[in-house]
């Protein structure tokens, strides 16, 4: 089982549509959970950024975890075809590396 | 300010052939790393510096691949001899301090095909 897990897609919406990303891990050590946007060709760049459980809101995109689960979304309002690109999950913990997922490609059509 | 500068973007070889990849990070940065991001596959960290000193190296194939970053700036990633799975992309990521919670900078990345 990897320590991480998302789901590839890709998930293509219409804009304006809500976006949930999601993903699932097995370690229950983790406390660092982020989400990193990836554009083609470019290097992944920190979107949201979220510590424990809870929630988190920045802007249009909200971070979600719920650590009974073992669980993480990322929630895109009205999506914009500039938010197309591939979303890495990540998590850490104090003393560990960081782990990322594989990633889910959103593609937002105008 | 400037971000982490990767060279070069792209790089083609033959199996066997040696290469390397070169990565200067955000200036102040005491925290270096480089991941191996394989097609479909989220980054995987190979080696991470504090300074010019290894934090962790602990899935660096050390028997092909070689990492160094002489005075705690610059880095260079090596790789002898090349096997066809090492096709991939080659980030190299900085941050301030190397807590688990310090943000990663990460470059564009070297693209390199193993032929």
């Amino acid at each position: 089982q990897k320590e991480v897990e998302q789901d590839p897609g890709p998930l293509s919406v219409p804009e304006g549509a809500i976006v949930s990303l999601n993903c699932t891990y097995s370690n229950s050590a983790f406390q660092y959970f982020m989400w990193y946007r990836q554009y083609s060709r470019k290097g992944p760049e920190l979107l949201m950024y979220t510590y424990s459980s809870g929630n988190k809101e920045d802007g249009r995109f909200t971070a979600q975890v719920d650590k009974s689960s073992k669980y993480i979304s990322l929630f895109i309002r009205d999506s914009q075809p500039s938010d197309s690109a591939t979303y890495l999950c990540a998590m850490s913990a104090m003393g560990f590396k960081t782990i990322f997922g594989a990633g889910t490609r959103l593609f937002v059509k105008a | 300010e400037a971000g982490v500068a990767q060279s070069p973007r792209y790089k083609i070889i033959e199996k066997r052939q040696s290469v390397a990849f070169w990565c200067n990070p955000i200036s102040g940065h005491a925290t270096l790393y480089w991941y191996q991001q394989i097609l479909g596959q989220g980054p995987k960290l190979l080696i991470q510096f504090q300074n010019n000193g290894v934090v962790d190296d602990s899935q660096l194939p050390k028997d092909r691949f070689s990492a160094e970053r002489l005075k705690g700036v610059d880095s260079t990633l090596k790789i002898q001899p090349a096997k066809l799975e090492d096709s991939a992309v080659y980030l190299c990521a900085s941050s301030l301090v190397p807590s688990s919670t310090d943000t990663q900078y990460f470059g564009p990345g070297t693209r390199l095909t193993v032929l």
